[in-house]
């Protein structure tokens, strides 16, 4: 049982380019989330996806997009990389129900030159 | 919209020493609570929860929070705290019912003088 898995561990782009993270739950979750994690910010909801075929916008999705490809796989996709981009990028699911927890990935450090 | 505000940025604290630190939202209605943990390196895990009954929640490591309504806060605690809960620690908040997201604060980071 891995739980959440995230792909890849590092990434360094270069300003423009595009790339896919990748995360995956075996755990039957409905719910994932991408969130992104800055000094001092905190904790920054991207986008979530309360179920498969859902995706909802969090509190900063510009320059984002998602794609819930089935159950496990939430995938988090910059077009057009920004340095603004620079961030550790954190996945996590839970079960449905307002008071189920939230299980995270290892994180993905994206740099943004 | 559900917003999570932790006061405290960076706290020192000497081993043996108790431990506060705040956290409040703003929502006008029911809310699960939530404050987890991330040590150094690694990523977050649940420290404890509310949704309902007894306001005072005991969690993992001999934490606890005291969720107070009529102040929107949910503070959490520690009677003596140990140089390995040296951490960032954060709340989060989901509005019940509403929607499935769950917001964080800005975290509290909390270093332990052995």
């Amino acid at each position: 049982n891995a739980g959440v898995t995230q792909t890849p561990k590092f990434q360094v782009l270069k300003t423009g380019q595009s790339m896919t993270l990748q995360c995956a739950q075996d755990m039957n979750h409905n719910s994932m989330y991408w969130y992104r994690q800055d000094p001092g910010m905190g904790l920054r909801l991207i986008y979530y996806s309360a179920s498969e075929g859902t995706t909802d916008k969090g509190e900063v999705p510009n320059g984002y997009n998602v794609s819930r490809l089935n159950k496990r796989e939430f995938s988090l996709r910059l077009e057009s990389a920004a340095p603004s981009q620079t961030s550790v990028y954190f996945c996590a699911s839970r079960s449905s129900g307002g008071f189920n927890e939230q299980f995270f990935g290892p994180g993905t450090r994206l740099t943004v030159l | 919209a559900q917003s999570v505000s932790q006061h405290n940025h960076h706290v020192i604290l000497s081993e043996a020493a108790s431990l506060e630190l705040g956290c409040n939202y703003s929502y006008g209605g029911t809310v699960n609570l939530f404050w987890y943990v991330q040590y150094p390196g690694q990523h977050l895990q649940l420290l404890l929860k509310y949704f309902s009954g007894d306001p005072l929640v005991k969690g993992i490591k001999g934490f606890e929070a005291e969720f107070i309504k009529s102040k929107f806060s949910f503070n959490l605690r520690k009677p003596s705290v140990q140089w390995s809960d040296t951490a960032e620690y954060f709340c989060a908040v989901n509005a019940r019912g509403r929607d499935d997201k769950i917001i964080f604060g800005k975290g509290t980071r909390l270093h332990i003088l052995p």
